[in-house]
């Protein structure tokens, strides 16, 4: 079936500095959807990426997702304190019968340090 | 507010023992989804319902269950409770129609730790 693997598992930066995080699919997704997951929280949308070389922005934070829409990539400049998560990459692939499924990344933990 | 509602939040039950939980979607959203997290884990699909049919299934145990109703909430089954299945259940629910997934809206989740 489907596999979404992301990486790193954890990423500690100190405060300003830049955060990156992959995401790769085994197969072309349809979509790529991002979520972010505070302590204590349960998963936010954050964006969907739909094209091929997609690019979107949101502030301080740059969605990218590949050419072959197998792979995207979550970039944070100059990390804050409320970037403090857990980021889930989950990319949508038709799976038959009219269906579609989405598969969660195991997450990239953000911790901040002041 | 997500919109989303779950209960209960917190669970603590025994070995063995069998709990619900139950979720409450979004306003008009048909879909219905559970995910189940573990400590550090990403979120490991359960199981899907559109419209109080079952749509797509993952790695859900036999011991576990669901189903939607027709006022469109849905409750999750947990049954012959083992230790690891202590976790946090979240629902999700979407208001894409038919077979398409579209942005996933979370419930605030239950936690469930059996002892």
């Amino acid at each position: 079936g489907q596999q979404v693997m992301q990486i790193p598992q954890y990423q500690h930066v100190q405060e300003g500095e830049d955060f990156t995080t992959y995401c790769n699919s085994s197969t072309t997704l349809s979509n790529i959807q991002w979520y972010k997951q505070r302590p204590g929280g349960h998963p936010v949308f954050l964006i969907q990426l739909v094209k091929s070389g997609e690019v979107k922005k949101q502030k301080r934070l740059t969605f990218q997702f590949g050419e072959a829409k197998k792979n995207s990539s979550l970039h944070i400049t100059a990390t804050q304190t409320t970037d403090v998560g857990t980021y889930f990459c989950a990319g949508k692939a038709y799976s038959g019968a009219g269906s579609y499924q989405l598969t969660f990344g195991k997450g990239t933990k953000l911790s901040v340090i002041p | 507010d997500s919109g989303v509602t779950q209960t209960p939040k917190h669970l603590i039950t025994a070995t063995g023992q069998r709990v619900t939980l139950r979720c409450s979607p979004r306003s008009g959203d048909l879909s219905v989804y559970w995910y189940q997290q573990s400590l550090d884990q990403g979120l490991q699909f359960l199981i899907q319902y559109y419209n109080g049919e079952e749509r797509a299934k993952g790695n859900i145990l036999e011991r576990f269950s669901a189903q939607q109703f027709p006022d469109l909430h849905s409750e999750l089954n947990l049954s012959s409770l083992e230790l690891g299945d202590s976790a946090l259940y979240f629902c999700a629910s979407s208001e894409i129609s038919g077979g398409s997934t579209g942005e996933l809206f979370f419930g605030e989740g239950s936690r469930l730790t059996v002892l």
